[in-house]
């Protein structure tokens, strides 16, 4: 399948800690995107990393690319209530197809 | 800029009647994405437009679930007859267009229910 497989399903964080989630995919990809949900809305774009990138950064924003071994992580650091929400996935072929992992539920408590 | 625009928001109906779901993309956005998110999971592609014409409808339910997109702009999404397990939220999603790099744009969603 061409969907990624995020780690852990959920995650429990006090605020001011760092927070990790994986995603793991089977099939060479264009790029993988990490997108985020609030509850009841649509998602949002976080960040982009190309195949042929390691790392990106954006603000609290860290995310690394092992091409080798099919895998991804996002690392969000000094995290915040504000940032208790879903993560996915997205890992994205050729004529931009875009396929979802089933997310990491992330809950910073104040 | 406005965003991707869904309607209905809510929408209550009975097994084995019919729905139909409206979207408008983001202006000038040349690719237009259907998803399924079902409670507690992932957004599951149903279908993909490159301006009028279908990219991907490989998880597409075709026996109950059609879609269309008018001129190349905005799209309708229809299930008839639905079916209990098609309670989910349907996402539609817009993309500027083919290019990689391209990040995509989701609209709230059209929250359905059938009982």
């Amino acid at each position: 399948s061409q969907q990624g497989e995020e780690d852990p399903q959920a995650l429990s964080i006090q605020e001011g800690e760092n927070a990790t989630m994986n995603c793991s995919y089977k099939t060479s990809i264009n790029n993988l995107q990490w997108y985020r949900q609030n509850s009841g809305r649509g998602l949002v774009h976080l960040i982009l990393i190309r195949s042929n990138e390691r790392e990106k950064h954006s603000g609290r924003l860290r995310v690394t690319l092992d091409t080798s071994k099919k895998s991804s992580s996002l690392l969000i650091t000094a995290s915040r209530a504000a940032d208790t929400a879903s993560y996915f996935c997205a890992t994205v072929y050729n004529f931009n197809k875009f396929y979802f992992g089933s997310g990491t539920k992330l809950n910073v408590k104040p | 800029e406005a965003g991707v625009a869904q309607s209905p928001r809510y929408k209550i109906i009975e097994k084995r009647q019919s729905v139909a779901f409206w979207c408008n993309p983001i202006s000038g956005h040349a690719t237009l994405y259907w998803y399924q998110q079902i409670l507690g999971q992932g957004p599951k592609l149903l279908i993909q437009f490159q301006n009028n014409g279908v990219v991907d409808d490989s998880q597409l339910p075709k026996d109950r679930f059609s879609a269309e997109r008018l001129k190349g702009v905005d799209s309708t999404l229809k299930i008839q007859p639905a079916k209990l397990e098609d309670s989910a939220v349907y996402l539609c999603a817009s993309s500027p267009g083919r290019s990689s790099g391209n990040t995509i744009y989701f609209g709230e969603g059209s929250w359905l229910t059938v009982v």
